[in-house]
């Protein structure tokens, strides 16, 4: 099955400064990658995706690239705010009529972030 | 995240408790699922269910016992739970995948359960 690695667990950035988390995965059919982001006390909130047809995706502040080659993809988060201070999930998910994991995401360990003012 | 709701959102129970956690979704979606959440772990994929049908049950003990009677409500049935059942349950939906809609999932706020 699918596996995802992502790095690092923890990320301390000033305001203003960008912050950075990888994400890799194992199976090379996966074609849909999310970024969740979880504030204290909520479920995870989807706050953008990419599929494999694309390399890079951005809206505003956030974008997210993926290689498919490498098989890792980012989240980079531009000009930090305090209120970005949560836990950052990646997630695979393939979804080919073939596959077993239809549909199934796979998320990583998660990245607490701390966006210190 | 309104569009997700859980209930309830805490819950303390001993291991001999019988007690359900319920979820609903307002979204339209046909499938749904439940993962668990605990500290230091990815999410883990506990049960999903598409068109009230369960396609995945992710080698999940019996003692948690889904039920999914319309598209829009989830139930987990929980019954002799042990302390390291303590976690963060979490519900979310998504439109079907297999006709060929989004993968996107949302979540609930999960309910927080804690098994003395």
């Amino acid at each position: 099955g699918e596996n995802v690695e992502q790095h690092p667990s923890t990320l301390s950035v000033q305001e203003g400064d960008s912050a950075v988390i990888k994400c890799t995965y194992s199976d090379s059919a996966s074609n849909y990658f999310p970024w969740y982001k979880q504030e204290l006390g909520k479920g995870p909130q989807l706050i953008i995706d990419i599929r494999s047809n694309v390399g890079e995706k951005k809206d505003q502040r956030i974008a997210v690239t993926l290689n498919k080659t490498a098989k890792h993809f980012s989240l980079h988060i531009t000009e930090t705010q305090p209120e970005d201070s949560a836990v950052y999930f990646c997630a695979a998910s393939t979804n080919s009529a073939g596959g077993t994991s239809y549909g199934k995401l796979t998320f990583g360990q998660g990245t607490i972030l701390t966006v210190h003012p | 995240e309104t569009g997700v709701t859980q209930t309830p959102r805490h819950l303390v129970m001993g291991m001999t408790n019988k007690k359900s956690l319920k979820c609903e979704q307002h979204l339209g979606h046909n499938a749904m699922y439940w993962y668990k959440q605990s500290a230091k772990k990815p999410l883990e994929l506990m049960f999903v269910y598409n068109f009230k049908e369960q396609t995945e049950n992710n080698s999940v003990p019996s003692r948690f016992s889904p039920e999914c009677p319309n598209s829009s409500h989830l139930f987990l049935h929980l019954h002799t739970l042990q302390p390291e059942d303590s976690a963060l349950y979490l519900c979310a939906s998504s439109q079907d995948p297999l006709a060929g809609g989004l993968e996107t999932q949302y979540f609930g706020p999960g309910t927080r359960l804690l098994v003395l």
